[in-house]
């Protein structure tokens, strides 16, 4: 089955600063990549995804890339936000979705 | 954005109990709902693949006669913990995805506390 594997598992970043979260998929015929953010006590939210036929996604201040060939695809969040802090969760879809393991992210003010 | 609720938000119930917890899209129809569990500071584990009006699909290791789900309607999925046990207290979370799409919406889960 698919395994993804995300990085780092925590992160800390002075405001106004950029964050990068990185996460590796096993199972090359996965073709959907969601990101989620979720904040303590509640489910998570989608917040960007990419398709396998995209190299890059952009929304205001969150991107994400996808390699398919090296089976890796990252967010990158600019000019973060106290606001900005929550774990994301990176996902692959092949059939069903497959979960990071959850990236704990501190925007520090 | 699709809206997903979830009821009760919170639930405590004595062991030996069951509980229902409900899962509806408000604003779409929901032609598939999973159903995960989250341990805290852990990912979200997939339990349970329903498709309106079959049977859900359940991951290796879930029992299915623990666990029932339904999903009767494409806006109403329900997740009944039978005779609860301690162990079960978990978060609950469900999630919905619409007519030939991949996007997940997910509900705001449910806090189940089994004494």
């Amino acid at each position: 089955g698919e395994n993804v594997e995300q990085h780092p598992s925590t992160l800390s970043v002075q405001e106004g600063d950029s964050a990068v979260i990185k996460c590796t998929y096993s199972d090359s015929a996965s073709n959907y990549f969601p990101w989620y953010k979720q904040e303590l006590g509640k489910g998570p939210q989608l917040i960007i995804d990419i398709r396998s036929n995209v190299g890059e996604k952009k929304d205001q201040r969150i991107a994400v890339t996808l390699n398919k060939t090296a089976k890796h695809f990252s967010l990158h969040i600019t000019e973060t936000q106290p606001e900005d802090s929550a774990v994301y969760f990176c996902a692959a879809l092949y059939q069903k979705v497959t979960f990071g393991t959850g990236t704990k992210l501190q925007v520090i003010p | 954005g699709a809206v997903v609720s979830q009821h009760p938000s919170r639930v405590i119930c004595k062991s030996g109990t069951s509980v229902k917890i409900e899962c509806r899209s408000l604003d779409f129809q929901a032609t598939t709902m999973f159903w995960y569990r989250q341990f805290p500071k852990q990912s979200l584990m997939l339990m349970a693949t329903s498709n309106e009006g079959s049977k859900a699909t359940y991951e290796q290791g879930v029992e299915k006669d623990k666990f029932l789900i339904n999903h009767a309607s494409l806006t109403l999925s329900t997740l009944t913990v039978t005779s609860a046990h301690p162990e079960d207290s978990s978060f609950y979370i469900c999630s919905a995805s619409g007519w030939e799409t991949y996007e997940q919406y997910f509900g705001p889960g449910t806090r189940l506390t089994v004494t």
